[in-house]
């Protein structure tokens, strides 16, 4: 069966603090993609990244950063220096074989960033 | 400005009632995806359409029901069989299902169903 899981329901931090997303995806497809979404307050979806399952290298930027481990079945998200427009909730999401719109998405993440 | 538009934003229904709600784009894209978002909770697809006259159902298609009879829209229509619709909808789209492109899926505003 294919699962995402965000086991981190809510974080709240201070604004500059740095801070680490989870995601640990489970699937037997040997091509598939990992995404980060953000959602915001007002409710769509903002693309951050893809990164296809053949591609481990680490990704940066700017402020974010990604840590794809196909050994832990990890693809984790870093904000460093947080500010308070980070505030959303943050899914990590899995396709279904190549399909980049057919989804499996965690539970999301709220991160919350205080001034 | 190309993009998906939804509508309407906000959504109230009876108990008992169906209602359709919006999906446009005006990308130019093939494939196109109906989300469900339940509070606390991540996305999970409803139904999914590859290509103009075809469509699929996702995880969560009962109680639901779509048509693609243009490429531009795909719109969801939530029938009386739905027992728990109140939800935050949102559709998706993007060039292709499959293959080379290497595109995100694009999503829509959404639309926040209520039933009364």
């Amino acid at each position: 069966a294919q699962k995402v899981t965000q086991a981190q329901t809510e974080i709240s931090v201070v604004e500059k603090e740095d801070v680490t997303l989870d995601c640990v995806y489970e699937t037997r497809d040997t091509t598939y993609y990992l995404f980060w979404y953000k959602q915001p307050p007002s409710g769509e979806l903002v693309f951050l990244i893809r990164r296809n399952s053949f591609d481990e290298q680490n990704e940066i930027s700017g402020r974010y950063s990604w840590n794809f481990q196909k050994s832990t079945s990890s693809f984790n998200f870093t904000i460093t220096a947080s500010q308070v427009v980070d505030s959303a909730v943050y899914f990590c999401a899995l396709s279904r074989g190549g399909s980049q719109g057919n989804l499996i998405f965690g539970k999301g993440t709220k991160l919350s960033v205080k001034p | 400005d190309g993009g998906i538009t939804q509508s309407p934003k906000y959504l109230f229904r009876k108990e008992g009632q169906n209602v359709t709600l919006s999906c446009e784009q005006n990308l130019n894209h093939d494939a196109m995806y109906w989300y469900r978002q339940d509070p606390g909770q991540g996305l999970r697809l409803i139904y999914y359409s590859q290509i103009v006259n075809d469509f699929q159902k996702g995880d969560i298609a009962e109680g639901y029901s779509v048509s693609r009879e243009k490429k531009e829209s795909f719109p969801l229509t939530v029938t009386s069989a739905q027992k728990n619709p109140t939800a935050f909808y949102l559709c998706a789209s993007r060039p292709r299902d499959r293959g080379q492109m290497d595109t995100e899926a694009f999503f829509g505003q959404g639309t926040r169903l209520t039933v009364v």
